[in-house]
Order: C-alpha cells, then structure tokens, then sequence
C-alpha cells in the first residue's frame, strides 16, 4: 500500500480484557517498529523486527506484551489483561533500511486504546 | 541509555515571526536526528532530518543546526504560518544497526494570526 496502515484506529478495552493491534507495513519495508504514545508525551519504542525476526524487544513495558511478525510484512502488538496505565496511542513505522540510503520511517496514524 | 530533552514545552509566535525548538542528547554515538510534526490526531510527520556528518541543513523556511560537541540540535521555522501550528518532536538515532527513535517531549508550536 501507500503508506503503513493500522486497525483498529480505536479501541475501548474493558480492564483484564486481551486486546490485538495490527500494523500493515508499506510493502518490502524490511524494518517494522511499535511505540507506545502517551497523553501529551513524545513516542516510546516498544519493540523493533527486522523482517520476522525481533530484534529488539527492550521497550516492551512487562510480560503482558508480545509482538510478532511471522511472515515479516504484516505485524501484530498484543496486550493480555489490559491495564488502564496501557491506555495510549500505538504507533507502528515502517522503513526501507540500507546502510547508504535510509530514509527514515514512515508512521501509522495509530491505534488509540482505552482501557475502561 | 540515549536520553533526549527538549525545549520549551510550548510556544507561541505571531504569524510571520521565527519559531525556535532546542534539543538535547545524551548518547554521543547518536549519529541521526529527525524532527517530526504531529497534528492533533494524526501520525508524526517527518519535516526534515540532518546527520552527524553535517552542521546544518535547510528546506525552505526550516533549517535544522546539529552542535555534536555540545550534543544539541534546533529546528528553526522563518516566516511562520497558521499552518504551522502542531506539536513537533525531535529524535535521536543511531543509524547502524536498531535505528531505534529516542524522542523528546514535544513541543506545542502555535501560531497566532
């Protein structure tokens, strides 16, 4: 597609509920990210996959968290026994890195969860 | 870890007038600095981006000055507009490897008429 989508674009979750967020990267984007955005706060990185692979998982706030990319385009963030502290705007980007050509990241307009 | 201050928190200009936004870092490896514009309800946007390698960079009325001795960058808007109204960000990155974005707090820019 043109750009990266995310679904849903809101979500109320009752407290203790399992929710799923999905990011639709743009196509052949090898790179995909989750942040986390807060209420007046700048984004937070969540989790980082290159391709299928999680690289870097160091942002994920607790167990509770779990992302995956299994077949490297199309991601999904899942958050068991939501929170109201979870309650936020998640944010997926997406890029095409090459060691000299790297453009920077292309964001998703998000999903803003609430938890009730 | 890399830790990004940014200031002010907010700020009001008269249309036509400069707007400057500064920004801290702390990791001295950062070598990639991206400003983002976010309008209310809508994904950040990247306005413009400078490297290590170079001190300063333009496109049109913004310029971005990066000081690596310092560890500080600005953005700097010109002739500013009703439209440029928004909360900016700025980034830290390393390129190699994660590329991960550390962000600021953001600052809410608005332009009065």
């Amino acid at each position: 597609g043109a750009g990266v989508s995310q679904s849903p674009r809101y979500k109320v979750a009752k407290r203790g509920q399992d929710v799923a967020l999905r990011c639709d990267p743009i196509s052949g984007h090898v790179s995909l990210f989750w942040y986390q955005q807060a209420l007046g706060q700048g984004p937070e990185f969540l989790t980082y996959f290159q391709n299928e692979a999680q690289l870097d998982k160091s942002g994920l706030p607790s167990d509770r968290f779990f992302a995956e990319r299994p077949e490297g385009s199309v991601s999904t963030l899942k958050i068991q026994r939501t929170q109201q502290e979870d309650s936020a705007v998640y944010l997926c980007a997406s890029s095409l890195f090459a060691q000299t050509s790297w453009k920077g990241y292309t964001f998703g307009s998000g999903t803003r969860l609430t938890v009730v | 870890g890399e830790n990004v201050e940014q200031h002010p928190s907010t700020l009001s200009v008269q249309e036509g007038d400069s707007a400057v936004i500064k920004c801290t870092y702390s990791d001295s490896a950062s070598n990639y600095f991206p400003w983002y514009k976010q309008e209310l309800g809508k994904r950040p946007q990247l306005i413009i981006d400078i490297r290590s390698n170079v001190g300063e960079k333009k496109d049109q009325r913004i310029a971005v000055t990066l000081n690596k001795t310092a560890k500080h960058f600005s953005l700097h808007i010109t002739e500013t507009q009703p439209e440029d109204s928004a909360v900016y960000f700025c980034a830290a990155s390393i390129i190699q490897g994660a590329q991960k974005l550390v962000f600021g707090q953001g600052t809410r820019l608005t332009i009065n008429p």
